[in-house]
């Protein structure tokens, strides 16, 4: 089925521990976007991909490093994993400038103890 | 800087009633504005969309007007039915062209 898939659905880590939430799609889609969603709030923008090789900084990019080195693929690394991280963590993709067409993937729920 | 809000985190209203969900915007530049509807476990899904240069866009049985104004847009629901349920966000294309910032969220409950 085409579409956004992240893995895992669910984590728990400890403080200090680092991992990597997958992101991937197979729509062809060159934008790509990482999102944190807490309680209660809005999706706050992460970090973003307007291409392949290509990365910039959204609204809360501390704490987390992504890398684009596909089209399908845009990872987010957790680099040393601190309560404050504890999250659902959206994936989004469209084509370029057109968030209208923004398909997001089902989200990570991450717990950091 | 940047930032989306809305005015009111929940609301309910009647089966069979429209409904109203409003949004504050604080950044003149913005061009773009879209609304999401996010059900419960679920990613947003886009419902509507309407640019600086509108102030209303219809869709099937939801309207976006947007007031430049007071930096003020809003989402009507026609006819509200209980799938209608979930969490509604605005959010913004900001000067940052690919940059999507979204508000806080309403709750949308519909009474049968």
């Amino acid at each position: 089925n085409a579409g956004v898939t992240q893995t895992p659905k669910f984590q728990v880590l400890k403080t200090g521990q680092s991992m990597t939430l997958q992101c991937a799609q197979d729509m062809n889609h060159e934008y790509m976007s990482w999102y944190r969603q807490d309680p209660g709030m809005g999706l706050r923008l992460i970090h973003y991909s307007v291409g392949a090789g290509i990365t910039d900084q959204g609204e809360v990019p501390n704490g987390y490093n992504v890398s684009r080195s596909t089209t399908e693929d845009f990872p987010l690394r957790l680099l040393s994993a601190a309560p404050s991280q504890t999250s659902v963590y959206f994936c989004a993709s469209s084509y370029s400038g057109t968030p209208y067409g923004y398909t997001f993937g089902s989200g990570t729920r991450l717990t950091v103890v | 800087g940047e930032s989306v809000g809305l005015h009111l985190p929940t609301l309910s209203v009647q089966e069979g009633d429209n409904s109203i969900i409003n949004c504050a915007y604080s950044n003149s530049a913005s061009d773009y504005f879209i609304w999401y509807k996010q059900e419960s476990g679920k990613g947003p899904q886009f419902i509507i969309d309407i640019r600086s240069n509108m102030d209303k866009r219809q869709g099937q049985r939801v309207t976006v007007l947007l007031n430049k104004t007071v930096k003020h847009l809003s989402l009507q629901i026609a006819a509200t039915q209980p799938g209608d349920s979930a969490v509604y966000f605005c959010a913004e294309r900001g000067t940052s062209y690919d940059k999507v910032i979204f508000g806080p969220g309403t709750s949308l409950s519909v009474i049968p």
